[in-house]
C-alpha cells in the first residue's frame, strides 16, 4: 500500500464548476497536510495547507480534512481553465520530509 | 526577495562520468531536500540535510551523494551516471518549523545517454 494515494485521473471539470481533488494517507501519526499544484514543466507550488480536522477555506480553494478516515481534498470552486495542472498531495509527520502522493491531473474546459 | 535556484536547469551526459547539481537558497532555511520525479512515481526524495555537516539518506539514495557546507548550498552528485538517473530533479528548503513547508526551486532536467 503506497503511503499517499491519490488518483491519477486526469479529472476533467468544466469551466465554473466545482472540482473535487480527494487523498488518503496510510500513517495514522501525519501532523500536516498539504496541497501543491504543478503546470506541466514547472516546480510544484504550494496551494494550501491544512492540520486540524475540518475546513480551511482560501479564496476559490478549501482543503478538508477527516483524520480518522486518513483522508484529505481540496475543492477548487469556480474552476478555470488556468486551474489545469497536475494536483500534488502531500503529508508530513513529526520530522520535516513529505510524503508525496504520485499527483491528480486537473483539466479545466471551456 | 528569496528564491531557491537550481542549475544547470537542462543537462545531458554519458553513462559513467560524473554530474554535479547546484541548488542554492537565499531564504536561510536550515532544512534542504533533493527529489527526483518520474512518471507514475511522483516526487521521490534522495537526500536531505536538516543543516551544515548533517545529510542523510532518502528512499532513493544508491548512486547519488551530497554534502552541506553551508546553510545556502546543497549540491547532488552522481558518482557514475547511469541512465535510470535520467529524471528531472527538483531542490527543496524549509524553515523547518512546524507551520511551514518546502519550497521547491526550477527543476533540472537530466538525461544520461
Amino acid at each position: 500500500q503506497k503511503e499517499v494515494e491519490q488518483n491519477s485521473g486526469p479529472l476533467s471539470v468544466p469551466e465554473g464548476a466545482i472540482a473535487s481533488l480527494n487523498c488518503t494517507y496510510s500513517d495514522r501519526g501525519s501532523q500536516s497536510f498539504f496541497w501543491y499544484r504543478q503546470y506541466s514543466g514547472k516546480s510544484p507550488e504550494l496551494i494550501m495547507f491544512i492540520y486540524s480536522n475540518g475546513d480551511k477555506e482560501d479564496g476559490r480553494f478549501t482543503a478538508q480534512l477527516n483524520k480518522a478516515s486518513q483522508y484529505v481534498s481540496l475543492l477548487i470552486r469556480d474552476s478555470q481553465p488556468s486551474d489545469s495542472a497536475t494536483y500534488l498531495c502531500a503529508v508530513k509527520g513529526h520530522t520535516d520530509k513529505l510524503i508525496f502522493g504520485t499527483g491528480t491531473r486537473l483539466q479545466v474546459f471551456p | 526577495d528569496a528564491e531557491i535556484t537550481q542549475s544547470p536547469r537542462h543537462k545531458i551526459t554519458e553513462t559513467g562520468r560524473q554530474v554535479t547539481l547546484a541548488c542554492h537558497q537565499t531564504w536561510n532555511h536550515n532544512n534542504m531536500f533533493w527529489y527526483r520525479q518520474d512518471l507514475g512515481h511522483g516526487l521521490r526524495l534522495i537526500h536531505y540535510s536538516y543543516g551544515v555537516q548533517d545529510t542523510n539518506k532518502g528512499e532513493v539514495s544508491d548512486g547519488y551523494s551530497v554534502s552541506r557546507s553551508n546553510t545556502e548550498d546543497l549540491p547532488l552528485t552522481l558518482e557514475s551516471a547511469a541512465s535510470s538517473q535520467t529524471s528531472v530533479y527538483f531542490c527543496a528548503s524549509s524553515s523547518g518549523l512546524a507551520a511551514d513547508t518546502q519550497y521547491f526551486g526550477p527543476g533540472t532536467r537530466l538525461t544520461v545517454l
